[in-house]
C-alpha cells in the first residue's frame, strides 16, 4: 500500500528558531501533498496544498511567510515553521495521494513543541 | 457549501457490543467517501474508499456503507483494540474531513 513517511516525529525548539518537517511518499509519486494541523481532540485543519514544482496554495488564515512549503520533487514536500512561537506548538501531519480520486495517505505526524 | 458531519462525537461501548458510526455529507459531485482510523499521536490510517451509493466494504470487524446522503461505519463485536478516533472524508472539488467519532471499547 501507499506509504508516507514524515520526519521528525517529535521536535522541541526554542522560540524564534525555525523548524523543518519532511514528508516523503515512499512507493508512489505524489503530484499533490497536503499539510494539516491538528489540535488536541480536534479534527484535521488543512493548512496548504502543495503541488510539485509550483507554489503552494494556502488556506485562509494561514500565514504563507510563516509556514514555508516546498515541493521540490514528486516524492518530497517540506514544511518549515519560521520564527516559531509557543502558539505554533501543535501536531502537524502531511498527506499525499497518487491520483485525484484516490484516498489520501498520511504520515505519522510531527509533534512540535516551542518553548 | 460542502460539509461533512459525523455523529456521535464520542461513543463508549462494551466489548462485543455492536454499533454504527454516522457520516452525513453534503458535497456536490461526490468522487469518493473515505474512512480513516486515527490513534492518539499518530496520523490517520486509511480504512476504506466508497465511490457510489449502495457500495459496501468490509475489513475484519468493520463494514462501511454508502448512500446518497450518508455513510455508516458498522462495527461488529468490537474489541478494546478498536478504540480510536474514526474520521470520514468526502471528496468533491476538494477533500473535506468530518470532526471524527472517538470510540472507546470497554473490556
Amino acid at each position: 500500500g501507499a506509504v508516507v513517511s514524515q520526519h521528525p516525529s517529535r521536535v522541541i525548539c526554542k522560540s524564534g528558531t525555525s523548524v523543518k518537517i519532511e514528508c516523503r511518499s515512499l512507493d508512489f509519486q505524489a503530484t499533490t501533498m497536503f499539510w494539516y494541523r491538528q489540535f488536541p481532540k480536534q479534527s484535521l485543519m488543512l493548512m496548504a496544498t502543495s503541488n510539485e514544482g509550483s507554489k503552494a496554495t494556502y488556506e485562509q488564515g494561514v500565514e504563507k511567510d510563516k509556514f514555508l512549503i516546498n515541493h521540490a520533487s514528486l516524492t518530497l514536500s517540506t514544511l518549515t515553521v519560521t520564527s516559531a512561537h509557543p502558539e505554533d506548538s501543535s501536531f502537524y501531519i502531511c498527506s499525499a495521494s497518487d491520483s485525484h480520486n484516490s484516498p489520501l495517505h498520511f504520515g505519522n505526524g510531527t509533534r512540535l513543541t516551542v518553548t | 457549501e460542502d460539509q461533512v458531519t459525523q455523529s456521535p462525537e464520542a461513543l463508549r461501548l462494551q466489548e462485543g457490543e455492536s454499533s454504527s458510526l454516522n457520516c452525513s455529507y453534503t458535497v456536490s459531485g461526490l468522487r469518493g467517501l473515505f474512512w480513516y482510523r486515527q490513534d492518539p499521536g499518530k496520523g490517520p490510517e486509511f480504512l476504506f474508499t466508497l465511490y457510489s451509493a449502495g457500495e459496501e466494504k468490509e475489513k475484519e470487524r468493520l463494514k462501511a456503507t454508502l448512500t446518497k446522503k450518508e455513510s455508516f461505519l458498522h462495527i461488529t463485536a468490537p474489541k478494546p483494540e478498536d478504540s480510536a478516533t474514526y474520521l470520514c472524508a468526502a471528496l468533491g472539488d476538494k477533500i473535506i474531513f468530518g470532526k471524527g467519532t472517538r470510540l472507546h471499547i470497554l473490556p
